[in-house]
C-alpha cells in the first residue's frame, strides 16, 4: 500500500515555465488537497476536490489549476513558473468519513 | 474566518522531561476538530492526535496528550518523557465540520520548532 505518492521530489523552473506536480493515492479516498508550506507560514491550502470532476479553491489558488478526472490522480499545474512559487509542495488525501488527512513526501520547487 | 496561532516558534526540552506546545484559534463554529501534526527533517507530515471539539474528554496517544479548552479557544499540546525521536517541527491545524462534503479545509498554525536536548 503506497498511500500518497508525489512526484518529482525535487525540481527547478525557469520564470515563465510551465509543469504539472502529480499526486496519486491507493486508499480509494473521494478528498484530495494541495498545500504548499512556506518559511514561518505553515502549511497553506491551494486547491481541493471532494471527488472526481469537483474541485474548489483554498487560500492560495493564484498562479495553479487543478482538475480531479479520477479518484486516484490530482495533479497541480502552474501555467506560468513566478520565483513566488518557490515552496514545498505537498498533496495529501483523506476520507469524508475520517478527518484524518494523509500527506505524499512532499515536492520541493525552486523557480529561478 | 478561522485562524490558528502558535505563539511559540521554538521550543527546547531536555530528554525524558515534559513540554507543552501552546495553540490558540479562533472560530464561530460550535463543531469542528482540532489536530496536532508533527513534522520531522524529513519533511513527512505525520498525524499525532485529534481532537472533536463535541468531546469535553481530551484525546492522548500514548505520551501525547492534548488540555482542550473550548471556551477559552485553546489546544496545547503535552508531550510527556520527551524521546530525541520528538525533535520536530509541530503544527497545530483547525478543520470545519463536513456536511455533506461541502468543504475539505484544514487550516495550520505556523509551527513551533522543538529541540529534544539529551
Amino acid at each position: 500500500n503506497a498511500g500518497v505518492t508525489q512526484t518529482p521530489k525535487f525540481q527547478v523552473l525557469k520564470t515563465g515555465q510551465s509543469m504539472t506536480l502529480q499526486c496519486a493515492q491507493d486508499m480509494n479516498h473521494e478528498y484530495m488537497s494541495w498545500y504548499r508550506q512556506d518559511p514561518g507560514m505553515g502549511l497553506r491550502l491551494i486547491h481541493y476536490s471532494v471527488g472526481a470532476g469537483i474541485t474548489d479553491q483554498g487560500e492560495v489558488p493564484n498562479g495553479y489549476n487543478v482538475s480531479r478526472s479520477t479518484t486516484e490522480d490530482f495533479p497541480l499545474r502552474l501555467l506560468s513558473a513566478a520565483p513566488s512559487q518557490t515552496s514545498v509542495y505537498f498533496c495529501a488525501s483523506n476520507s469524508p468519513w475520517r478527518d484524518e488527512q494523509y500527506f505524499g513526501p512532499g515536492t520541493r520547487l525552486t523557480v529561478t | 474566518a478561522q485562524t490558528v496561532t502558535q505563539s511559540q516558534p521554538e521550543m527546547s526540552v531536555q530528554e525524558a522531561e515534559t513540554v507543552t506546545l501552546s495553540c490558540t484559534y479562533d472560530t464561530s463554529e460550535s463543531d469542528y476538530y482540532l489536530f496536532w501534526y508533527k513534522q520531522p527533517p524529513s519533511r513527512q507530515m505525520i498525524l499525532v492526535i485529534r481532537q472533536e471539539a463535541y468531546k469535553q474528554q481530551n484525546a492522548t496517544e500514548n505520551r501525547f496528550s492534548v488540555n482542550f479548552q473550548k471556551a477559552a479557544k485553546s489546544f496545547s499540546l503535552k508531550i510527556s518523557d520527551s524521546q530525541l525521536g520528538d525533535a520536530a517541527m509541530y503544527f497545530c491545524a483547525y478543520r470545519s465540520p463536513d456536511y455533506g462534503g461541502a468543504t475539505n479545509k484544514l487550516i495550520f498554525g505556523t509551527g513551533t520548532l522543538l529541540a529534544v536536548q539529551p
